[in-house]
């Protein structure tokens, strides 16, 4: 079964403590998304990462870090900096960027994972 | 001024009533205009994409998308309570592969 798998789909953590979500994808896609979803605000774009070895900063990356050592994987890392962790955190995929191809703009989301500081 | 406005809801209507579900953008660059469903605790899911300016039917569902007005819809008839979810709409410019949101409308379709 092709898809994305998301890690725990229940995270605690105490203040002050740094916690790594993970995202895996089988579907050979070469961009991968976090998002951040709160009540009333949609999905807000952490980071993205376009291929291997390269991510970049999205609209609300202040207290997130990444990774993307290999092309399945893209874990978020959520530090102590982040002054208000608690939410619903989306990983997504996508084929690729920029082809003008329609079928390359769908993003296929993870099942989520759900942060909640103690 | 967000890029993307979405009516918020929530949204409640009796089954088999149409539902219309509206959003409203700001930046003319957007081409890709695509409507995601989300159910309770779970990650969205595409359900229907426009490229420019048109009309898209599937089913019971019909996207619209007027660019000169920058306004895009989603249309459901015959609405069921398997249709109760968030509706998310999405945007995007031809290049790069960002996706810019609306803030969701959450429908509940009552039997």
């Amino acid at each position: 079964d092709g898809g994305i798998t998301q890690s725990p789909k229940y995270l605690f953590r105490k203040e002050g403590q740094n916690v790594t979500l993970s995202c895996e994808q089988n579907l050979n896609h070469d961009a991968m998304y976090w998002y951040r979803q709160d009540p009333g605000q949609g999905l807000r774009l952490i980071y993205y990462s376009q291929i291997v070895n390269d991510f970049q900063k999205g609209d609300i990356a202040e207290g997130y870090s990444v990774s993307r050592e290999k092309k399945e994987s893209f874990p978020l890392t959520v530090t102590s900096a982040q002054k208000n962790p608690t939410a619903f955190y989306l990983c997504a995929s996508s084929i690729g960027t920029g082809r003008g191809l329609a079928i390359s703009n769908e993003q296929f989301f993870g099942p989520g994972t759900r942060l909640t500081v103690l | 001024q967000k890029e993307v406005e979405q009516d918020p809801g929530p949204l409640s209507v009796p089954e088999g009533a149409i539902v219309s579900l509206n959003c409203t953008y700001s930046n003319s660059a957007f081409q890709y205009f695509m409507w995601y469903r989300q159910y309770s605790r779970k990650g969205p899911e595409l359900l229907m994409y426009t490229y420019s300016s048109g009309n898209k039917e599937d089913g019971r569902f019909t996207a619209q998308v007027d660019k000169s007005s920058k306004y895009i819809s989603l249309f459901i008839r015959d609405s069921q309570p398997s249709d109760s979810a968030t509706y998310l709409c999405a945007m995007k410019e031809t290049s790069g592969s960002r996706l810019t949101f609306g803030e969701g409308t959450q429908l509940t379709v009552n039997p």
